[in-house]
This record gives structure tokens, C-alpha cells and sequence, in this order.
């Protein structure tokens, strides 16, 4: 088992709407929990961060984080084009050794 | 969020030759990393640079293929050497943040070996 899965998509949605991205990790001591953006080309971008369990809302993006389950994922409301990139979820055992990134999930907002 | 800046942004060698990659963080950052990205492909891991001391290398990648050297807290180098055209590919330096153990990313150097 992968330490860090993700769909690799491409997960496509219309303009408008809420897209779900979703992440599962292997290591229960993992502590804090990161999704990237990496668009063509560029180098991957850090929009949320979230180390408890719940919701850490920021703008369009919402960070969901259920530990129990190992699981968090990334919700982005009112889905526009210019957020079609590949999205990594990383996750952090101890605060700066162990990152692992998982595979990316493509999204395609379609106008 | 922190900075950080690698040079070569791109750059085309000869197989059989060497590159260094230069990467500049500020003071933010705790700890150091080097990356390999394939076309299409997620982030994988080659080594932590340790200030002072030889990196810590991941499975699959050897200090004679990828000397890291890391003078000080702020500065790294990855050289690739003895190239072939398998080693095209992205390479990018991470910094990793004291607070909240939050990674950032230099803008990559694009590898073509011919």
C-alpha cells in the first residue's frame, strides 16, 4: 500500500461547481496534512494546510481532515478554468522529515 | 511562505557531462530537500540535504550519480552527473518551514539530455 493515494482523474467538472478531491494516507502518526497546486509546467504551489480534525475553510477552498479514518480531502467551491492543474496531497509525520506526496489528481474545470 | 530560488530555470546538456543546480533559501527554512519530477509523473523524493554533512539519500539514487553538497542553513547544490537521456526531467529544491512543517518550492530546473 502506497503511503499516499489519490485519484489520478482526470477528474473533470463543469464551471461552477463544487469540486471533491480526495486523499487517504497509510501512517497514523502523520501529523499534518498539506494540498498543493501544480499547474503545467510550474512547480507545485501550497494552498491549505489543516492539522486537526474537521474543516479549515480559506476563499473558495475547504480542507477536510478526518484522522480516524485517514482521509482529507480538498473541496473548491464555484470551480473557475484557471483552477485546472494537478492537485497533490502531502502529508508530514513530524513537522519537516517524512513528507510524502501522493500521485496528483488532474482537474479540468470545463467552461 | 518562504523563498526560495534554483537556478538553472532550464537548461539542454550532452550526455556524459555534469550539471549543478543551485538552490538559495531564506531563513525560514529548517530543512532541505531535492526532487525529480518525470513528465506526467508525481514528486520523487532523491535526497535531504544536511548542512555540513553528506544528504540522506532515498532508495534508488546514489551520491556518485547525484552529489548534494549543503554549506550552510541557506544554500544547496544537486549536481547530475555523468548524464544520460533518462535523467531529463524536473528537478526542484524544497525548503520545509519551522512553522507547521509547511514545504516550498523553488521554480524547478527543466533537464533535457540529449
Amino acid at each position: 500500500q502506497k503511503e499516499v493515494e489519490q485519484n489520478s482523474g482526470p477528474l473533470s467538472v463543469p464551471e461552477g461547481a463544487i469540486a471533491s478531491l480526495n486523499c487517504t494516507y497509510s501512517d497514523r502518526v502523520s501529523q499534518s496534512f498539506f494540498w498543493y497546486r501544480q499547474y503545467s509546467g510550474k512547480s507545485p504551489e501550497l494552498i491549505m494546510s489543516i492539522y486537526s480534525n474537521g474543516d479549515k475553510e480559506d476563499g473558495r477552498f475547504t480542507a477536510q481532515l478526518n484522522k480516524a479514518s485517514q482521509y482529507v480531502s480538498l473541496l473548491i467551491r464555484d470551480s473557475q478554468p484557471s483552477d485546472s492543474a494537478t492537485y497533490l496531497c502531502a502529508v508530514n509525520k513530524d513537522y519537516g522529515q517524512n513528507f510524502v506526496f501522493g500521485p496528483g489528481t488532474r482537474l479540468s474545470v470545463l467552461p | 511562505s518562504a523563498v526560495i530560488s534554483q537556478k538553472p530555470s532550464r537548461d539542454i546538456c550532452q550526455r556524459g557531462t555534469s550539471l549543478t543546480i543551485q538552490c538559495q533559501v531564506d531563513s525560514q527554512v529548517t530543512m532541505m530537500f531535492w526532487y525529480r519530477q518525470q513528465p506526467g509523473q508525481s514528486l520523487t523524493l532523491i535526497a535531504t540535504a544536511n548542512q555540513g554533512s553528506e544528504a540522506t539519500y532515498e532508495s534508488g539514487f546514489v551520491i556518485d550519480k547525484f552529489p548534494i553538497s549543503r554549506p550552510n542553513l541557506t544554500f544547496s547544490t544537486l549536481t547530475v552527473s555523468n548524464m544520460s537521456p533518462e535523467d531529463s526531467s524536473i528537478y526542484l529544491c524544497s525548503g520545509c518551514s519551522r512553522s507547521g512543517g509547511k514545504a516550498f518550492f523553488g521554480q524547478g530546473t527543466r533537464l533535457t539530455v540529449v
